[in-house]
């Protein structure tokens, strides 16, 4: 079985520019969540969604940073306009019925 | 919001030698679950043992134990008979029931010697 699976696992951009990244679930896994680890902050939880709904996404940053999921195996987290500060790498996971949380392999993003 | 404190911020260990990780949180709850996850040079988040607060029996797998102390708050993790290939960033995780939120400590580097 394919594990969670993100794109790009690298991105490079200049301030400014929007930042669009990707995850794909587990298939039949019905929580899925997005999370940052920068060496100042660690890991922290951003935002997840239960059955494609958004359920907390009190550790969102600010309003330059929005999560969608459309369906159950895909989800997107933007960036617009992005800053420098934004630079981590970002984890995607997801679970099933909120057990254990199985980790993709995270997009490590530069913002210049 | 949870606490997760991890004391040791590096740990080295000689090859098929032994080492332990502490771990203490804080928390008012009375059942949770605690994990520890390990994080190698290639960055990919990999479950290591998993604990529910109210089991008495401390989790096993393989090679890797936890010793969990309810009343002291405290979730260290065992990690016998070293391998080279358990190098990696250790990171342990607090979640409530039905919050499935993970909070995780600082993370101890344990770098195993040949």
């Amino acid at each position: 079985d394919a594990g969670v699976i993100q794109s790009p696992r690298h991105e490079v951009t200049e301030m400014g520019q929007e930042v669009t990244l990707r995850c794909k679930p587990i298939s039949g896994h019905d929580y899925l969540f997005w999370y940052r680890q920068t060496m100042m902050r660690g890991l922290e939880l951003l935002i997840y969604f239960n059955n494609n709904v958004p359920i907390d996404d009190s550790g969102m940053p600010e309003d330059r940073f929005s999560a969608k999921m459309p369906n159950a195996s895909f989800s997107t987290l933007k960036i617009q306009p992005s800053e420098p500060r934004d630079s981590a790498v970002y984890f995607c996971a997801s679970s099933f019925r909120g057990n254990e949380q199985f980790f993709g392999p995270g997009t490590r993003l530069t913002v210049l | 919001a949870q606490t997760v404190t991890q004391s040791q911020p590096e740990m080295s260990v000689q090859e098929a030698e032994t080492v332990t990780l502490s771990c203490t949180y804080d928390t008012s709850e009375s059942n949770y679950y605690l994990f520890w996850y390990k994080q190698p040079p290639s960055r990919q988040m990999i479950l290591v043992i998993r604990q529910e607060a109210y089991k008495q029996q401390n989790a096993t797998e393989n090679r890797f134990s936890v010793n969990f102390q309810k009343a002291a708050k405290s979730f260290s993790l065992k990690i016998s008979d070293s391998q080279l290939g358990d190098t990696a960033m250790y990171f342990c995780a607090f979640m409530k029931p039905n919050d499935y939120k993970l909070s995780f400590g600082a993370g101890t580097t344990v770098t195993v010697r040949a």
